[in-house]
């Protein structure tokens, strides 16, 4: 079975540095795809980044970049020049492709706080 | 805003009652999927609905249920409600594997 872990409850970054959330993922399929989610305290999930499997590049969406080890099982998130409005929880997740499900399987979340 | 529209946005009923929460896909996709999130339970898969027909199902209770009708808008009808039965509601809908775009959510109170 597939399976997300965040091992960092809470992170805190000043503002304008670069801050990485980790996720480490367990799956059996060979077809997978990770994604990275944002959740403000206004509760709506906002779609950050998405890594296939097979992509051979990193993802990146403008100032986020997906750093994805393949043989380590992991996608961590980097947030280039945080700004106070990415203080929010941060969730990873993975969709396996082999079988017929297709959902998201999420990871607890990282809460990330930015100091001005 | 990700073209997900779910409604009501919040919902407080009493228990044993029941709710239906709606939502409208963005255009053009076909896969809906319903998710719960609780303090407790995190992010939970429900169930997943592609052109109307039950594609899978996840943690999905048997007071629960869904359809998707064919203008594919989605309903999750939830029966006989519970305290631990509150929680964020989210539909999120998707045309390719590597998307998914969620909507605002319903806040389900049960008191």
């Amino acid at each position: 079975a597939q399976k997300i872990t965040q091992t960092q409850p809470g992170m805190f970054v000043q503002e304008k540095e670069a801050v990485t959330l980790d996720c480490t993922y367990d799956t059996s399929d060979p077809s997978y795809g990770l994604f990275w989610y944002k959740q403000p305290s206004s509760g709506e999930m906002i779609f950050l980044i998405y890594q296939g499997s097979y992509d051979q590049q990193n993802a990146t969406e403008g100032r986020y970049s997906l750093n994805f080890q393949k043989a380590r099982k992991s996608a961590n998130l980097v947030i280039s020049a945080s700004q106070l409005g990415d203080s929010a929880m941060y969730f990873c997740a993975i969709m396996n492709y082999g079988g017929s499900q297709g959902n998201l399987i999420f990871g607890k979340g990282t809460k990330l706080s930015v100091k001005p | 805003d990700s073209g997900v529209t779910q409604t009501p946005k919040h919902l407080i009923t009493a228990t044993g009652q029941r709710v239906t929460l709606r939502c409208s896909p963005r255009s053009g996709d076909l896969s809906v999927y319903w998710y719960q999130q609780s303090l407790d339970q995190g992010l939970q898969f429900l169930i997943h609905y592609y052109n109307g027909e039950e594609r899978a199902k996840g943690n999905i209770l048997e007071r629960f249920s869904a359809q998707q009708f064919p203008d594919l808008h989605s309903e999750l009808n939830l029966s006989s409600l519970e305290l631990g039965d509150s929680a964020l509601y989210f539909c999120a809908s998707s045309v390719d594997q590597n998307e998914a775009f969620f909507g605002q959510g319903t806040r389900l109170t049960v008191v």
